[in-house]
């Protein structure tokens, strides 16, 4: 069984900036659920995709969108980056149904200067 | 409003002894909960998922719910060093499918 996947590792990009982040989904699993995770802080719900659809959406901004691919992968962009995106970004896995476990990636530690 | 409450600590323990830490959420109506760990510069890694009222035991970790008191803990027992990461609470609240809102999470120490 394949676990979640996130690339790259590590990003550094400028205020400004566009960026784009990359999530391998766990065999079996047809939903993918995003979050930035500051220092110190738990993980922030940005938003979840299902079937292709965004399936909820967290207190972000639109310049946080997303997509769902058929094989279940997905990618977080990011437009217009500022000084307090840099965070950890974490891509979790689950199914469309009960218990509803999630499951994370390594995450993409995002630096904006 | 979504809210998890967790104690942020530290919390220090000697190495054995048993570990307790707490989450409280403010929606009655939610049905699933989780306890996840999380090293330092790593991503956090589901330990337990607790969905009734009581105790659910997994080897040397306890989770215990009273949704009556919306309060979710977790006991480590038998706590080693490598027992040492922040505990994540998450809560998936109702009418919010599969969305789970995470307490700040308590950094535990045991000390050898």
């Amino acid at each position: 069984e394949t676990g979640v996947t996130q690339s790259p590792t590590h990003l550094i990009k400028t205020r400004g900036q566009q960026v784009t982040l990359r999530c391998s989904s766990q065999s079996g699993h047809n939903t993918v659920s995003w979050y930035q995770q500051a220092l110190g802080q738990g993980p922030q719900f940005i938003f979840q995709y299902y079937r292709e659809e965004e399936n909820g959406r967290g207190n972000f901004p639109p310049r946080f969108s997303g997509l769902q691919f058929p094989n279940y992968s997905s990618e977080l962009n990011v437009n217009a980056l500022e000084l307090d995106d840099s965070a950890l970004y974490l891509c979790a896995s689950s199914e469309a149904a009960p218990p509803y476990e999630q499951y994370f990636g390594p995450g993409t530690r995002l630096t904006v200067t | 409003q979504k809210e998890v409450e967790q104690n942020s600590g530290p919390l220090s323990v000697p190495e054995g002894a048993i570990a307790s830490l707490n989450c409280t959420y403010s929606d009655r109506g939610s049905q699933s909960f989780f306890w996840y760990r999380q090293y330092s510069g790593k991503s956090p890694e589901l330990i337990m998922s607790i969905y009734s009222n009581g105790d659910k035991e997994d080897g040397r970790f306890t989770a215990q719910l009273n949704k009556a008191s919306q309060y979710v803990s977790l006991l480590i027992r038998d706590s080693q060093p490598s027992d040492s990461a922040t505990y994540l609470c998450a809560v998936n609240y109702p009418n919010t499918g599969n969305q789970f809102y995470f307490g700040t999470g308590t950094s535990l120490t045991v000390i050898p």
